[in-house]
């Protein structure tokens, strides 16, 4: 079975800082997919980043890039220029590639709260 | 695109009653919707899979019966909590996988009083 592990409960950061979110994984699979979902107040779950395992180049979206170490089966957020928006629960979610349409495993979640 | 719709966003029902909380896919066909549970500040709990024409796959210690999931189409998955009580109060979230990832609908705060 798959679990993946969120140390981190709470993170706060200034405004305009950089924050790093952790997340570790354990599976046997070796190929499979990361993600990070934000749930903010509105509690609308919301994808902020995808990473494919085979694939060796950590993603980037915008402010949002990841550290993804397979090896270490690592795989943490960083937030750069933090916004008041970026406020939320941080989600790192696994789920298991290949044909079938697997389910997603959640970590305990991250609240991240950006202060001004 | 990707959109999953659920409703109601927010439902009060009596002890006892039954509450049924629809998704819909609005742009896609879902073949499998995932129903979750939710606890404040608390991760997201899976309850059970929904695949279009068959029966729900539901995870350990989820009660079938007091849960009911039917998935009739590939555009509609519903959840029905049945002779609801106080302690089946939560926030419950569908979500469906899509070709890049999952889409989530925005979430049921369901109250027994």
């Amino acid at each position: 079975a798959q679990t993946v592990t969120q140390s981190q409960p709470e993170m706060s950061v200034q405004e305009a800082e950089t924050v790093t979110l952790s997340c570790t994984y354990d599976t046997s699979e070796n190929n499979y997919y990361l993600f990070w979902y934000k749930q903010p107040p509105s509690r609308q779950m919301i994808l902020v980043i995808r990473q494919e395992a085979y694939k060796q180049q950590n993603a980037t979206e915008n402010r949002f890039s990841v550290n993804f170490q397979k090896a270490a089966k690592s795989f943490s957020l960083k937030i750069s220029d933090s916004q008041l928006g970026d406020t939320a629960m941080y989600f790192c979610a696994f789920n298991a590639g290949g044909t079938s349409y697997g389910k997603l495993t959640f970590g305990q979640g991250t609240i991240l709260t950006v202060h001004p | 695109g990707a959109v999953v719709s659920q409703h109601p966003s927010r439902v009060i029902c009596k002890s006892g009653t039954s509450v049924k909380i629809e998704c819909r896919s609005l742009d896609f066909q879902a073949t499998t919707m995932f129903w979750y549970r939710q606890f404040p500040k608390q991760s997201l709990m899976l309850m059970a899979t929904s695949n279009e024409g068959s029966k729900a796959t539901y995870e350990q210690g989820v009660e079938k019966d007091k849960f009911l999931i039917n998935h009739a189409s590939l555009t509609l998955s519903t959840l029905t909590v049945t002779s609801a009580h106080p302690e089946d109060s939560s926030f419950y979230i569908c979500s469906a996988r899509t070709p890049y990832g999952y889409t989530f609908g925005s979430g049921t705060r369901l109250t027994v009083v």
